[in-house]
């Protein structure tokens, strides 16, 4: 069984273009994220929910818009996609928000996003 | 703000102990995370230092000391697979459900 899945592995498109990456966490966690991971493997949080509710929004373009459907799913919707956008995203989740298991977050499978 | 620098690259011989180091700048935090990521593969939670000290984990140990703002990763009775890419990771206080993670250290591990 996946703790947390990420669809789809692997994305290539165009500039300009507009994409989205799903993401299911079924650890009965309340609190979910989206990391990018660059080429220099740095790992930079972008968003958090925490049960459906924008908890951090670390200046990100608003041509990524977040979308939590509810606790277990946290989708991300990307427009007018641009070259700088490749990496790979992450999905993680983890329980007890606020509270110190916070630090032990599971990460989904990545999704390698190529922009050409 | 905050600011974890860590050595970019490790390398070291099968069986032999490595360590590797988490500098930080930060005004504050709840504690010390290190977490390992093979290539192509996603990060995985190794441990968490909420206080000064030693905690060890089998083969892995981590050690924080916040009066030096200094921490580390020991890798003991290193084996091929060990070779991944480690972070350290800090919460700081003012935004609770945050991870701030350090630059990574990449280890090789040679037969």
């Amino acid at each position: 069984d996946t703790a947390v899945s990420q669809t789809p592995k692997y994305l290539v498109t165009q500039m300009g273009n507009d994409k989205s990456i799903k993401c299911e966490q079924n650890l009965g966690h309340d609190t979910m994220y989206w990391y990018k991971q660059d080429s220099k493997k740095f790992l930079k949080i972008m968003f958090s929910y925490n049960n459906k509710e924008l908890i951090i929004n670390e200046t990100v373009p608003n041509r990524f818009s977040p979308k939590s459907p509810d606790k277990a799913h946290l989708n991300l919707h990307i427009n007018s996609l641009e070259l700088g956008d490749s990496a790979v995203y992450f999905c993680a989740s983890s329980q007890d928000p606020g509270g110190p298991l916070v630090d032990e977050q599971f990460f989904g499978p990545g999704t390698r996003l190529t922009v050409l | 703000g905050q600011s974890l620098e860590q050595p970019s690259e490790v390398t070291a011989v099968e069986g032999a102990i490595v360590q590797i180091n988490c500098t930080y700048q930060t005004s504050g935090f709840y504690g010390l995370s290190w977490y390992q990521q093979h290539d192509g593969g996603a990060p995985t939670f190794l441990s968490y230092n909420a206080l000064d000290g030693l905690e060890e984990t089998g083969r892995f140990s981590s050690f924080l000391s916040r009066s030096d703002s200094y921490g580390y990763l020991l890798l003991q009775e290193l084996q091929m697979k060990d070779s991944a890419s480690y972070f350290c990771a800090v919460r700081p206080p003012y935004n609770t459900d945050k991870l701030i993670f350090g630059t990574g250290t990449r280890l090789q591990v040679f037969p």
